[in-house]
């Protein structure tokens, strides 16, 4: 069964970038079977798709968000990554990574809270 | 406003049974787009419990079910449990938008 597990800073000041890290265990990140994706959900509300990575290397971010994200794969240590830049404290949610069979979520991280703020 | 509408909350007896209802439109749910349901409970990360309208994961109990019709979507849950009550979410892909969508949670309340 694959288990992911998200790394990141906890706190970050507004303006700066956010790199925040998953690391999967129980499969390869190579495999043709998956997707990779990030999913945020701000305090006490709802859930958020932030982008999916595909085995080709193909990325899909949510338009809203496009602009200032970028989800890459690092094979070598079966890891993906995230990246948030110009941050502010719309940005502050528990941040999720996901393994992804077509359009559904198969697994899910246990999440790290990112907060923005001075 | 999400993209696809969910009641804020819905609530039921012990034993009864209760639908959560998710409303799209024709670039979503409408356009054949699989919906998926997940269940979250307080301070975790959402578990998927129905994928591709009605089909439920192995461990997932027979008394969830999800059905599609149109432009909407239904999670039922029939013989309803204390433990159930938590939120739940619906998710599909639009066309349109080129994004993941998901409904707001709809909270259960087991009376």
């Amino acid at each position: 069964q694959l288990q992911l597990q998200e790394s990141g800073p906890g706190l970050v000041k507004p303006s700066e970038t956010v790199s925040l890290t998953c690391a999967v265990s129980g499969g390869s990140i190579s495999s043709s079977s998956y997707s990779w994706g990030w999913i945020r959900q701000p305090p006490g509300k709802g859930l958020e798709w932030i982008g999916t990575i595909y085995s080709s290397g193909s990325t899909y971010y949510n338009p809203s968000l496009k602009s200032r994200v970028s989800i890459s794969v690092d094979t070598s240590k079966n890891q993906f990554s995230l990246k948030v830049t110009s941050v502010t404290a719309a940005d502050t949610a528990v941040y999720y990574c996901a393994n992804q069979v077509g359009f559904q979520v198969d697994y899910w991280g246990q999440g790290t809270l990112v907060t923005v703020s001075s | 406003q999400s993209v696809l509408t969910q009641p804020p909350s819905v609530s039921g007896a012990p034993g009864q049974r209760v639908t959560i209802s998710c409303t799209g439109s024709s670039s979503n749910i409408g356009a054949n787009y699989d919906v998926h349901w997940y269940q979250q409970f307080p301070g975790t990360a959402p578990k998927l419990l129905i994928y591709g309208n009605s089909n439920r994961p192995s461990g997932v109990p027979d008394r969830f079910s999800g059905s599609k019709s149109g432009t909407s979507a239904s999670l039922a849950i029939s013989g309803l449990q204390a433990d159930d009550e938590t939120d739940y979410y619906c998710q599909s892909y639009d066309s349109s938008l080129r994004a993941w969508v998901f409904g707001g949670g709809t909270k259960l309340t087991v009376l």
